[in-house]
């Protein structure tokens, strides 16, 4: 079955780095385009990054542009998210997520467990 | 940016009542529409796209409708299962922006 599983978060100083993975199994990862997705603690939903298939296409909210960098390995089956500059606000839940099938606007159909990233001194 | 607003924000109902959630689009976004579902610790489950169509697996309680910028989240008989929380999505171009969520709890 379609499977996500995120690793790579912990807790980080601020201004530091760290880079999440995201696993794929279960489908061809190589013709979706995915998102990350982040959570802060008892929040809602806030859209964070895209990558296309073939990675040529990518987009960013404004609150991490810049600062973060969306990229794919196709041969490993694995989305990546560097983070660097983190700050407090980033502090979230991470979740990747697959883009439905279709050509045109399309929605998230299967998601990953998340993984936690906290920043802080 | 495309702004969505929920509402209401918590709403208290029982086992099977009929319970609508509602979301504004700040301009126009045909129906590029989605609407998830939350539970404490899990990550969101698609529901329905497309503001109508049901995700495969989701039980036909759950019904949507809207178009434009006012859409509709029903379910028609509340079941346990059901209290969560609940967020809408638009996802008009590779980018996404997200409802507020609106979180259902048991009256």
């Amino acid at each position: 079955q379609v499977q996500l599983v995120e690793s790579g978060g912990g807790v980080v100083q601020p201004g530091r780095s760290l880079r999440l993975s995201c696993a794929a199994s279960g489908f061809t990862f190589s013709i979706y385009g995915m998102h990350w997705v982040r959570q802060a603690p008892g929040k809602g939903l806030e859209w964070v990054a895209y990558l296309s298939y073939d990675g040529t296409n990518k987009n960013y909210a404004d609150s991490v542009k810049g600062r973060f960098t969306i990229s794919r390995d196709n041969s490993k089956n694995t989305l990546y998210l560097e983070m660097s500059g983190l700050r407090g606000e980033d502090t979230a839940i991470y979740y990747c997520a697959k883009k439905q099938p279709g050509s045109g606007p399309v929605s998230s159909d299967c998601w990953g467990q998340g993984t936690l990233v906290t920043v802080s001194s | 940016d495309i702004q969505l607003t929920q509402s209401p924000s918590t709403l208290s109902a029982s086992v099977g009542d009929r319970v609508s959630i509602t979301c504004r689009a700040s301009q126009s976004i045909s129906t590029w529409l989605a609407w998830f579902q939350q539970k404490p610790g899990k990550a969101p489950k698609l529901l329905i796209y497309e503001a109508s169509t049901l995700e495969s697996g989701v039980p036909s309680r759950f019904s949507g409708s809207g178009s434009g910028t006012e859409f509709t989240l029903t379910i028609s008989s509340l079941q346990p299962d059901d209290f969560a929380t609940y967020y809408c999505q638009q996802y008009n171009s590779n980018s996404q922006t997200f409802g507020q969520g609106t979180k259902v709890e048991i009256k």
